[in-house]
């Protein structure tokens, strides 16, 4: 089946420090994967996505390229702000033929302190 | 502005008592989606629909009912037979499905008292 794996938080980081949060998966077929992140207290809103190997999602500053040798697609930002704090969930989903559901990681809680 | 409201953000119930959480989209979206969020779990699929008057079980979907009789609209039931229903429920909506690219509400916190 498709599964996805995290590093466990929380992640606790001091302001403009660098920010990779790992993520690995598995699937059975050619996943299309996604950064989604919450905020404290509301839904997910998504983050950046990558779609087919090498490709590379960017959003406010975050970034994470689809690595298929290594099956891995880690977030990283170069200068995080105590904003940035919130829950990041990696996911992924088979577009065709892989019943068309998400699959998502456990979330890893990000803090970024002054 | 588009989006999906969920209501009520809060609520208590009594054990043995059904409890119907509401979910409206103005996106036009064809598919919608529940999910059940606890600490360390991640997002669990509860139910979700592709298209009006059609609904499909998700991976936990054994103590909860939904109904699509309108586009905008897809309502969870929390009956009695959820063994463990205190939990932050989501629900999200997408153009179709299989595109990944989700949007959510804001959740709606049940707790069994």
């Amino acid at each position: 089946g498709n599964s996805v794996t995290q590093m466990e938080g929380p992640v606790t980081l001091s302001e403009e420090a660098f920010l990779t949060i790992n993520c690995t998966y598995t699937a059975t077929g050619y996943p299309s994967l996604f950064w989604y992140v919450q905020y404290p207290g509301e839904g997910l809103q998504l983050l950046l996505k990558a779609t087919k190997a090498d490709d590379k999602g960017s959003n406010k500053g975050f970034e994470a390229t689809y690595r298929k040798e290594t099956t891995s697609f880690h977030l990283e930002k170069g200068s995080v702000q105590v904003s940035d704090s919130a829950v990041y969930f990696c996911a992924l989903i088979i577009p065709t033929g892989g019943g068309n559901k998400l699959t998502f990681g456990t979330g890893t809680q990000l803090k970024v302190e002054l | 502005d588009g989006g999906i409201t969920q209501s009520p953000k809060y609520l208590f119930r009594k054990e043995g008592q059904n409890v119907t959480l509401s979910c409206e989209q103005n996106l036009n979206h064809d598919a919608m989606y529940w999910y059940r969020q606890d600490p360390g779990q991640g997002l669990r699929l509860i139910y979700y629909s592709q298209i009006v008057n059609d609904f499909q079980k998700g991976d936990i979907a054994e103590g909860y009912s939904v109904s699509r009789e309108k586009k905008e609209s897809f309502p969870l039931t929390v009956t009695s037979a959820q063994k463990n229903p205190t939990a932050f429920y989501l629900c999200a909506s997408s153009t179709q499905m299989g595109t990944g690219e989700l949007f959510f509400g804001e959740g709606s916190r049940l707790t069994v008292l």
